[in-house]
């Protein structure tokens, strides 16, 4: 079974803190993806990585910024945290960069930011 | 993609078959039915795909009409721990299309 593990399920941050939560899959997968999930506006791509020190912007990439540099760990990075990131944030990865498989999400990570 | 239309919520008795809806009238012929769900609090969990041919997998099956324009999921023995938002997405398989994006998909409720 693919396993995509998240860092944290819950984090507590400050505003104006950096934040960095981790991501690890264990499959060999060429793609991975951070989302955030907020109630009522569903499921939004941050970035997503098609291969090492790859990465493309998805629709919300202001205040984010992120870290490919082995293929299995995709780090997500909020710069200065603030109010309005606080979000369940998820990860997930799939097989191969040139047809679009099936994703795998981890358990996500509820970031709350005070 | 393609939009879907799935109904807000759903009960089913637990031990029973689950069949969940899904229309997806303007689909286009290299679009796959892809079915996704989320327990309250966990990241999504992809269930089953398929382009024309009904699926079935150790989870669930997948029934696509002839015409492609909806689809059903069936849960053939559903449990309380089937109890989740069921997601019903229409994407392209290759190409630049690797984004997922979730509708509001349809409450299930299993009872016991």
């Amino acid at each position: 079974d693919v396993k995509v593990t998240q860092s944290s399920r819950y984090l507590v941050k400050r505003t104006g803190e950096k934040v960095f939560l981790e991501c690890v899959q264990d499959m060999d997968h060429e793609n991975m993806f951070w989302y955030r999930q907020d109630p009522g506006l569903g499921l939004r791509l941050i970035y997503f990585s098609y291969d090492v020190k790859m990465k493309e912007k998805g629709d919300i990439p202001e205040g984010y910024s992120v870290s490919r540099e082995k293929k299995e760990r995709f780090s997500l990075i909020l710069e200065s945290a603030s109010t309005n990131q606080t979000s369940m944030y998820l990860c997930a990865s799939s097989l191969s960069a040139v047809v679009s498989y099936e994703q795998y999400f981890g358990p996500g990570t509820r970031l709350t930011v005070t | 993609d393609a939009k879907t239309t799935q109904p807000p919520s759903m009960d089913c008795a637990e031990g029973r078959a689950a069949n969940l809806p899904c229309n997806h009238s303007t689909i286009s012929g290299n679009e796959y039915v892809y079915w996704y769900r989320q327990i309250h609090s966990q990241g999504p969990q992809y269930i089953i795909h398929g382009l024309k041919n009904n699926e079935t997998n150790e989870m669930a099956s997948l029934i696509i009409t002839e015409d492609r324009k909806s689809s059903t999921l069936i849960l053939p023995h559903a449990t309380l721990r089937d109890t989740a938002v069921y997601y019903c997405i229409v994407r392209l398989h290759s190409g630049s299309a690797r984004q997922l994006t979730f509708g509001s998909g349809t409450q299930l409720t299993v009872l016991p």
